[in-house]
């Protein structure tokens, strides 16, 4: 199956700061998507990327998908309390999630 | 429709009871799975249906767990003879899949979860 590896896995961010975290797969996937799940809460869908080279926008969101379909990233920008939780990118073949990035942000 | 409902949010049982779980999609959505997760950990597959076809099951699930879609609507996964090792959230999202499987633009929506308890 496809399998990803997201790093960081933690990511402690001061407040207005930028940070990146990065997806990789060892195989070419078809689409990937990529949720956030804030504490207690449930995952919820962000974006879903599916062209090779891909870039999408949410407000301070950048997704980008790799030229050869193995990796994507998603950056933020001017990082807010509001960001807290942890993103996970998501392969469409069995809806597979990674392990996901934890943010906690330093006000 | 409000999104993707689970029932019960909260179950406690004793180990060795059977518990069943139930989930309602998104009216018009055709594809259902069924995940775990235990804190700290990302969701872990267990299932998914196309309509009411059951289409893949992981590896990583036991005889004693089995989930239905009988009429490609709502789901139930059952587990029978809990273990403390079943304690998790188990969730449930549903999704618009087009003939390639890719899902819509709009993935996959998510329940709120039932959080199970073996004691």
């Amino acid at each position: 199956g496809q399998q990803v590896m997201q790093i960081p896995q933690y990511q402690h961010v001061q407040e207005g700061e930028d940070f990146t975290t990065y997806c990789n797969s060892s195989t070419t996937l078809s689409n990937i998507q990529w949720y956030k799940q804030r504490p207690g809460g449930h995952p919820v869908f962000l974006i879903q990327l599916v062209k090779s080279g891909e870039v999408k926008k949410q407000k301070r969101l950048t997704f980008q998908f790799g030229e050869a379909k193995k990796n994507s990233s998603l950056h933020i920008t001017a990082t807010q309390t509001t960001d807290v939780g942890t993103y996970f990118c998501v392969t469409d073949y069995k809806l597979s999630f990674g392990a996901g990035t934890t943010v906690t942000v330093r006000a | 429709d409000t999104g993707v409902s689970q029932d019960p949010r909260h179950k406690i049982t004793k180990r060795g009871q059977n518990v069943t779980f139930r989930c309602d999609p998104i009216s018009e959505h055709n594809r259902l799975y069924w995940y775990r997760q235990t804190l700290g950990q990302g969701p872990e597959f267990l299932t998914y249906f196309q309509n009411e076809a059951q289409l893949e099951k992981s590896r990583l699930l036991s005889d004693r767990f089995s989930a239905e879609r009988p009429k490609g609507s709502f789901s139930t996964l059952e587990i029978q003879r809990t273990e403390q090792g079943d304690s998790a959230m188990y969730l449930c999202a549903s999704s618009l899949a087009g003939s390639t499987g890719i899902a819509s633009n709009y993935g996959y929506t998510f329940g709120s979860g039932t959080r199970l308890t073996v004691v």
